[in-house]
């Protein structure tokens, strides 16, 4: 089983700041089939990045992912204030199909 | 849009069976080769994982954590696809999610997500 680990798990950011968060694998992550989810409370997660780096249907572009092997990114270019929330990173190219423990982005 | 929603019971009780059902709307559960069915939990305050999804065809994939205790099926005629949860015990309660794993425009991501349903164990 692939294990991800996010970090870090909390990070406090004002906005229009800059967000960087991290998901490092246990393995290689075969064809980069790794996500990124938005999820806010009370709400179910939603997608934003898929295959490392493609954003999701409607996605801003502030929005982007990258990365590959072991190790992955997503950057949030300027934070708005809809963007505080906790992000996890998912593997999908090695089954089972595991998340990482989450990057809780918070307002500083 | 397609729209996922989850049914069943909020209180199980230890040792017992939890069952729950996704309706899958403004989309066909089988219209395509591209989409398998799953199933995932969110114990309180906690993270997400992964217990299992299905293809329309009724093949399925589990995570081998749960395997033993879980049974993923579908009704295709209902559009609806079912998750059955065995021996369940206080470390089984989780909001528990179906979604859409879409593999011909999202590489085989989590897309639709329904809203989700507690689901709690005690007697």
């Amino acid at each position: 089983e692939i294990v991800l680990t996010q970090s870090p798990g909390t990070l406090s950011l004002s906005p229009g700041e800059r967000a960087t968060l991290s998901c490092r694998a246990s393995q290689s992550v075969s064809t980069n089939y790794l996500a990124w989810y938005q999820q806010k409370p009370g709400q179910a997660p939603s997608l934003l990045i898929y295959g490392a780096s493609s954003r999701a249907i409607g996605i801003p572009d502030r929005f982007s992912g990258s990365g590959s092997g072991t190790d992955f990114t997503l950057t949030i270019s300027r934070l708005e204030p809809e963007d505080f929330a906790v992000y996890y990173c998912q593997q999908y190219g090695s089954s089972p199909w595991t998340f990482g423990q989450g990057t809780k982005v918070e307002i500083k | 849009q397609l729209h996922l929603q989850e049914s069943g019971p909020g209180l199980v009780k230890p040792w017992e069976t939890l069952s729950l059902t996704c309706t899958v709307s403004g989309g066909s559960i089988s219209s395509s080769s591209s989409y398998y069915w799953g199933w995932i939990r969110q114990p309180p305050g906690k993270g997400l994982e992964w217990i299992g999804s299905i293809y329309y065809s009724g093949s399925t994939n589990y995570n081998p954590s749960l395997k033993s205790r879980v049974t993923i099926s579908v009704d295709t005629s209902k559009k609806q696809f079912s998750l059955k949860l065995s021996s369940v015990t206080a470390a089984d309660t989780a909001v528990y999610y179906c979604a859409r794993q879409n593999y011909y425009e999202s590489s085989g991501s989590f897309d639709y997500w329904g809203q989700g349903t507690l689901v709690t164990v005690s007697s």
